[in-house]
């Protein structure tokens, strides 16, 4: 069945340092795939989506490439601030469901 | 862009009471709303997929008389937790995907339920 795997957290980082979150799928159709992120108490934000392979979401200075040979979509920014403190999910949408990676959360230290 | 308003976003209640919990779309008109459950640290859990004026889909696993899924508008869907027991404290979330079938859930804020 469909699943995705997300590293494990907590990620804790210094401000301005380069960040990636790991994300791997396994669909049987040709999923969409999207970042999520929580901040506490709250339900999810959407941060970034990609339909197709090969295609790269952006939003806030994250980026994620849909990469179909690695089956992967890993979440990067180039530098990182205390405002990104949060928990981030991995999901995909194949046919009519969503399947959501366990979250990661990433702590930033001024 | 796409609200969607939870309410309550907490309650407490006694043991063996049921709890309700409101999911509206404000300003679009929603199809499919989706119940989750998170448990501390994890990821969410899919409990199921309500349907505009069909019966709920529930996932394997999980209790269709022991969460109560109603759909009866486009833009309102109810959760109820019946017979609550303290196993069944948690945090519920809803979504929500517009008629226009876009391939985003937009969310709610969920709702923490603590059964004592």
């Amino acid at each position: 069945g469909d699943s995705v795997t997300q590293m494990e957290g907590p990620v804790t980082l210094s401000e301005e340092a380069f960040l990636t979150i790991n994300c791997t799928y396994t669909a049987t159709g040709y999923p969409s795939l999207f970042w999520y992120v929580q901040y506490p108490g709250e339900g999810l934000q959407l941060l970034l989506k990609a339909t197709k392979a090969d295609d790269k979401g952006s939003n806030k200075g994250f980026e994620a490439t849909y990469r179909k040979e690695t089956t992967s979509f890993h979440l990067e920014k180039g530098s990182v601030q205390v405002s990104d403190s949060s928990v981030y999910f991995c999901a995909l949408r194949d046919f009519n469901k969503f399947y959501f990676g366990s979250g990661t959360k990433l702590n930033v230290k001024p | 862009g796409a609200v969607v308003s939870q309410h309550p976003s907490w309650v407490i209640c006694k043991s063996g009471t049921s709890v309700k919990i409101e999911c509206r779309s404000l300003d679009f008109q929603a199809t499919t709303m989706f119940w989750y459950r998170q448990f501390p640290k994890q990821s969410l859990m899919l409990m199921a997929t309500s349907n505009e004026g069909s019966k709920a889909t529930y996932e394997q696993g999980v209790e269709k008389d022991k969460f109560l899924i109603n759909h009866a508008s486009l833009t309102l869907s109810t959760l109820t937790v019946t017979s609550a027991h303290p196993e069944d404290s948690s945090f519920y979330i809803c979504s929500a995907r517009d008629r226009s079938g876009a391939n985003v859930l937009t969310f709610g804020a969920g709702s923490r339920l603590t059964v004592l």
